[in-house]
């Protein structure tokens, strides 16, 4: 069975740093791509970036470019997502998901709720 | 970038009704479009891809036809589950540009 598993919710300072995981199961994590989406609070869904597992190859949507790092392990089949320096706009449920050339994102996690309050 | 742009933004419909909600692209983008329904507090799930293509499990009163810029998604006979936001995607080349959404409330 194919699971995407994302880490707890997260609550954190402006300013501060955070990752935030993504783990595959139940398939050939090389063989797909990982996007990311955010969904800030009452919004429609954003496309942040995506990355190649096999390559580990990255390309991020000109919105996110410079705001967010995405990366992987193989190893642990898992997808990262990365801020440096968080501000209070990065409010926001983020999700991974699957995604295959022909049918798109197929498979996706549950959401991870990142939450930048002072 | 691609930009997509759905209608409406809400449709108020009831159950059984037949409803179509339109996705428009703003260059031609063949046949690379998906649709997904969210419920509240849920993840998006995955209803159709490559303009038409029904994914597994997907009941059979969605539909999705259209191609180059202009998309539809049509439920032949709504039920009570299908009240909920559905989103289109381009998902050829990067960006894969979400349109902003059509809400389906309840008449």
């Amino acid at each position: 069975e194919v699971q995407l598993m994302q880490s707890g919710a997260e609550v954190k300072k402006p300013g501060e740093s955070l990752r935030i995981s993504c783990k595959t199961s139940g398939y050939s994590f090389a063989n797909y791509w990982i996007n990311w989406v955010r969904q800030m609070p009452g919004k429609g869904l954003e496309w942040m970036g995506k990355i190649d597992p096999s390559d580990s190859s990255t390309t991020y949507s000109p919105s996110f470019q410079g705001h967010v790092t995405i990366s992987g392990d193989k190893s642990i089949t898992t997808a990262y997502l990365q801020w440096s320096s968080l501000k209070a706009s990065d409010t926001a449920i983020y999700y991974c998901a699957r995604h295959d050339y022909s049918t798109s994102s197929d498979y996706w996690g549950q959401g991870t709720l990142v939450t930048v309050s002072s | 970038d691609i930009q997509m742009t759905q209608s409406p933004s809400t449709l108020s419909a009831s159950v059984g009704d037949r409803v179509t909600i339109i996705c428009r692209a703003s260059q031609t983008i063949s046949s690379w479009l998906a649709w997904y329904q969210q419920k509240p507090g849920k993840a998006p799930k995955l209803l159709i891809y490559k303009a038409s293509s029904l994914e597994s499990g997907v009941p059979s009163r969605f539909s999705g036809s259209g191609s180059g810029t202009e998309f539809t998604l049509t439920i032949s006979s709504l039920q009570p589950d299908d009240f909920a936001t559905y989103y289109c995607q381009y998902y050829n080349s990067s960006p894969y540009t979400f349109g902003q959404g059509t809400k389906l409330e309840i008449k």
